[in-house]
């Protein structure tokens, strides 16, 4: 059962226009968002993250808006650049039984900004 | 500060055989965790430790153990080697504040034959 879902696995954008990718949960126990970037033969790399207390967070670029009756979850990114081509992992987190926090992935989105 | 290193960065075996990846965490952080990607399927959680202790374990047989020694660098050992083991294999540490992010290394790209 995947609780944590990103329905698209590509996407394909002008360079200057507005990238959006989607991620669902089903888990209403997550209470931490974050968004990774992944380039080929590199370890992931934290984006942006929301807490479940807020609706949006911005840093720079980067937003990131958390829809937590619809349990979605977006990304916006604009403009969007050549160099954000890559695949962008959806991660939530809650805390396990013993205490630590667990994050689970989507599968990723793989963008490509055509410049 | 340097970042989290992972060795070997890639490994050939063959079926039945076993396998060790090593991981160093950044400098001061005490948290590992293991995940396991392959193509198509994201990245899925292998188990993470703390101190030494194994805190949580995903969803993989017991042919997948790790741990964590006291400087906290971590191995994971894969027995029985299995073709759909081929993944690649990230490691990730983090400060005291889980929550706010992980850091990954490159990851051990591991193939069996």
């Amino acid at each position: 059962d995947q609780q944590v879902k990103q329905n698209s696995p590509s996407l394909s954008v002008q360079e200057g226009r507005i990238s959006i990718l989607n991620c669902d949960y089903t888990n209403s126990m997550f209470d931490y968002f974050l968004w990774y970037k992944k380039y080929p033969a590199e370890g992931p790399t934290f984006l942006i993250s929301i807490s479940s207390i807020k609706d949006k967070n911005e840093d720079g670029r980067f937003t990131v808006f958390l829809n937590k009756s619809a349990k979605h979850l977006s990304l916006h990114i604009v403009p969007s650049q050549p160099g954000d081509s890559a695949v962008y992992f959806c991660a939530a987190s809650a805390i396990s039984g013993a205490g630590s926090y667990q994050l689970t992935f989507g599968k990723g989105t793989k963008l490509s900004v055509i410049p | 500060k340097a970042g989290v290193t992972q060795t070997p960065r890639y490994l050939i075996k063959t079926r039945g055989q076993q396998v060790t990846l090593s991981c160093s965490p950044i400098s001061g952080h005490r948290s590992v965790s293991w995940y396991q990607q392959t193509p198509g399927q994201g990245l899925q959680f292998l188990f993470e430790y703390f101190s030494e202790t194994q805190r949580n374990k995903g969803n993989f047989p017991g042919r997948f153990s790790g741990r964590q020694f006291s400087n906290s660098r971590s191995e994971m050992n894969v027995s029985t080697l299995e073709l759909g083991d081929s993944a690649l294999y990230l490691c990730a540490s983090t400060g005291q504040d889980f929550n706010e992010k992980l850091f990954f290394g490159s990851g051990t790209q591991l193939s069996v034959l």
